[in-house]
């Protein structure tokens, strides 16, 4: 079956720090790929996407590219912010099944230190 | 416009009871998710509805679990007779559609309702 696995937090920086989060997937065909943002009292978001290999998504300073070679979606982001600080989630959803149901990775803290 | 919107959004309960958890999605989203937020599982799928058609049910934990989605709109969540292990975050999303493709339909969450059971 398909799945999600992601670093375990918590991850502490301190303000204008670079941010990776490391994701890597298993799935039988060819998923898109999300990452999530909760932040503090609120809601899942979506932050970014890419449905193909090689497609790069991007929002708010966050970046992520679709790597089929290594199965990964890694998160990054050059220079954080304390209003960073949330958990995110890596998940993808298998475009070959109906519903486009997603598989989430466990989530990963980020506490972001002024 | 109004976002997906949950309630409860606490509800605490003795073992053994019944709990009703209900989801109002945007207007017009015809896909409707359930999702369990965990400390022990993370965050995994529970059960989806897309319009009339008969409901994806692959995900709920056992048959004390159920749902319904009345008109294509409001879905509630049911858990009977429950456990501790039942005390988690329950999610709720929607979306334009579900159908399958590589277009993906984004899903809007909810808030939650935080489900304790002693």
């Amino acid at each position: 079956g398909n799945s999600v696995t992601q670093m375990e937090g918590p991850v502490t920086l301190s303000e204008e720090a670079f941010l990776t989060i490391n994701c890597t997937y298993t799935a039988t065909g060819y998923p898109s790929l999300f990452w999530y943002v909760q932040y503090p009292g609120e809601g899942l978001q979506l932050l970014l996407k890419a449905t193909k290999a090689d497609d790069k998504g991007s929002n708010k300073g966050f970046e992520a590219t679709y790597r089929k070679e290594t199965t990964s979606f890694h998160l990054e982001k050059g220079s954080v912010q304390v209003s960073d600080s949330a958990v995110y989630f890596c998940a993808l959803s298998d475009p070959q099944a109906a519903g486009n149901k997603l598989t989430f990775g466990g989530g990963t803290r980020v506490l972001v230190k002024p | 416009g109004a976002g997906v919107s949950q309630s409860p959004s606490n509800k605490v309960t003795e073992k053994g009871k019944d709990v009703e958890l209900r989801c109002d999605p945007i207007s017009g989203h015809t896909a409707l998710y359930w999702y369990r937020q965990s400390l022990g599982q993370g965050l995994e799928f529970l059960i989806y509805f897309q319009g009339n058609s008969a409901p994806d049910k692959s995900g709920l934990p056992s048959d004390r679990f159920s749902a319904e989605r009345t008109g294509g709109s409001v879905s509630t969540l049911t858990i009977q007779r429950t456990q501790q292990e039942d005390s988690a975050v329950y999610l709720c999303a929607s979306s334009p559609s579900g159908t399958s493709g590589r277009t993906y339909n984004e899903q809007f969450f909810g808030p939650g309702t935080r489900l304790t059971v002693l």
